[in-house]
């Protein structure tokens, strides 16, 4: 079946430091995928997408690439402010026993500090 | 466009009571989830629906129900809340026409305490 798996938190950064959060997948298919973020107190809001390998999903400062090869969309930005503490989720897309049932990882925390 | 809304956005129930969490969408979305959130952990699916009278179990069913009478609507009904489903509950919609799969919008979320 389909899982995502997601570096474990918190990760706690200084304003302004380079961010990555690790995500890589198994899939059958050809699912789209998906970095989802979560402020406090609020539901889940789509931070990117991709939806064929290669594709670079971009959104605030934020990327990830699908890389089919190493079935990995890492998350990065180049220099997080203190805005950007939230917790954030790895997703795939894709049928799942006939019906479309994403797949989440667990979430990673970023905090970042000023 | 309203997206999902959720009502109430917060409740405390005794252990025993009932209740249902309303879940409307305005975006014409075949599909609908109901999810729970323990704190610090991740989402777990409870139920989801492909469409009006169309309803089916996610991971964690026991103790809830669903219908779908109309495709903007997606109650959750609680019977005999226990203290185990303290949680917050998120509701979510998409519009899956490919097998890719397309983005979920979210509610706000239920805050519940069960005591």
């Amino acid at each position: 079946g389909n899982s995502v798996t997601q570096m474990e938190g918190p990760v706690t950064l200084s304003e302004e430091a380079f961010l990555t959060i690790n995500c890589t997948y198994t899939a059958t298919g050809y699912p789209s995928l998906f970095w989802y973020v979560q402020y406090p107190g609020e539901g889940l809001q789509l931070l990117l997408k991709a939806t064929k390998a290669d594709d670079k999903g971009s959104n605030k400062g934020f990327e990830a690439t699908y890389r089919k090869e190493t079935t990995s969309f890492h998350l990065e930005k180049g220099s997080v402010q203190v805005s950007d503490s939230a917790v954030y989720f790895c997703a795939l897309g894709g049928r799942s026993g006939g019906s479309y049932i994403p797949t989440f990882g667990r979430g990673t925390s970023l905090i970042v500090h000023p | 466009n309203a997206g999902v809304t959720q009502t109430p956005k917060f409740r405390i129930l005794k252990i025993g009571q009932s209740m249902t969490l309303q879940c409307t969408q305005d975006m014409n979305h075949n599909y609908m989830y109901w999810y729970r959130q323990d704190p610090g952990m991740g989402l777990k699916l409870i139920y989801y629906s492909v469409g009006a009278g169309i309803t089916d179990k996610g991971e964690v069913p026991n103790g809830y129900n669903v219908s779908r009478s109309t495709t903007e609507d997606f109650p959750l009904r609680l019977e005999l809340a226990a203290p185990s489903q303290t949680s917050v509950y998120f509701c979510a919609s998409s519009y899956s026409h490919s097998n890719s799969g397309n983005e979920q919008y979210f509610g706000p979320g239920t805050r519940l305490t069960v005591t």
